[in-house]
């Protein structure tokens, strides 16, 4: 059975201070690692996608690492409206319509 | 920005009551998904559709939901008895604009429709 692991479950950072959330997975035939962020009662916002290991994205003060069994999301010098909780998911078969299978999250909560 | 949208915001119905969530997916998208997230949990796949049938289902989407694209712009997603544990949030999902300039692969989420079953 395709598995999404994250932690931890939530994470308190003060401004500025970096740190990274983990995804662990366990999904036969990946074919895309994906990052969301997802704030209170909205949709799943896309932010990345990963398909090999050794792959890296970045975004603002986002970075996005894939390795064989686990991503890495980093967060460097965070702000208050870094906020949220971050969502990491798995695609396991080739072609487009396949659901993703998601973890529970990371709840980041950033102080000023 | 194209985006995807969803109608109504929040839906409350009684139990036993059919339901039809309404999704605008962006255009010139070919695939498009239904999940859903009860309070508190994680975001769980129910339906995936490409070329006007259903391409992949999970255990949840069993014989009391359906989906449709009516025309070329909506998709919906129907409850046709609702129970009280179907209450949460439904997101409409679409992906792969062959059109260019969007990643084949990404799936875009729309806002969500809040489901409140009594």
């Amino acid at each position: 059975e395709d598995q999404v692991t994250q932690s931890p479950e939530a994470l308190r950072l003060q401004e500025g201070e970096s740190s990274s959330l983990n995804c662990s997975y366990t999904v036969s035939g990946l074919r895309g690692l994906f990052w969301y962020r997802q704030d209170p009662g909205k949709g799943p916002e896309f932010l990345f996608t990963l398909y090999s290991a050794g792959e890296e994205k970045e975004k603002e003060r986002l970075k996005a690492t894939l390795t064989k069994k686990e991503s890495f999301l980093h967060i460097t010098a965070p702000k208050p409206e870094d906020s949220a909780t971050y969502l990491c998911a798995a695609r396991h078969k080739g072609g487009g319509a396949d659901g993703l299978t998601f973890g529970k999250g990371t709840h980041l909560i950033i102080q000023p | 920005e194209p985006e995807v949208t969803q109608t109504p915001s929040h839906q409350v119905t009684q139990m036993g009551q059919e339901v039809i969530l309404r999704c605008v997916p962006i255009s010139n998208h070919l695939y498009f998904y239904w999940y859903r997230q009860i309070l508190g949990q994680k975001v769980e796949f129910l339906v995936s559709f490409y070329n006007n049938e259903i391409s992949e289902k999970s255990e949840i989407f069993d014989d009391q939901f359906s989906v449709e694209r009516p025309d070329g712009s909506n998709f919906t997603l129907k409850i046709r008895s609702t129970k009280l544990e179907d209450s949460a949030m439904y997101f409409c999902a679409s992906s792969a604009n062959l059109a260019g300039g969007i990643s084949y692969n990404e799936q875009f989420f729309g806002p969500g429709t809040r489901l409140t079953v009594l």
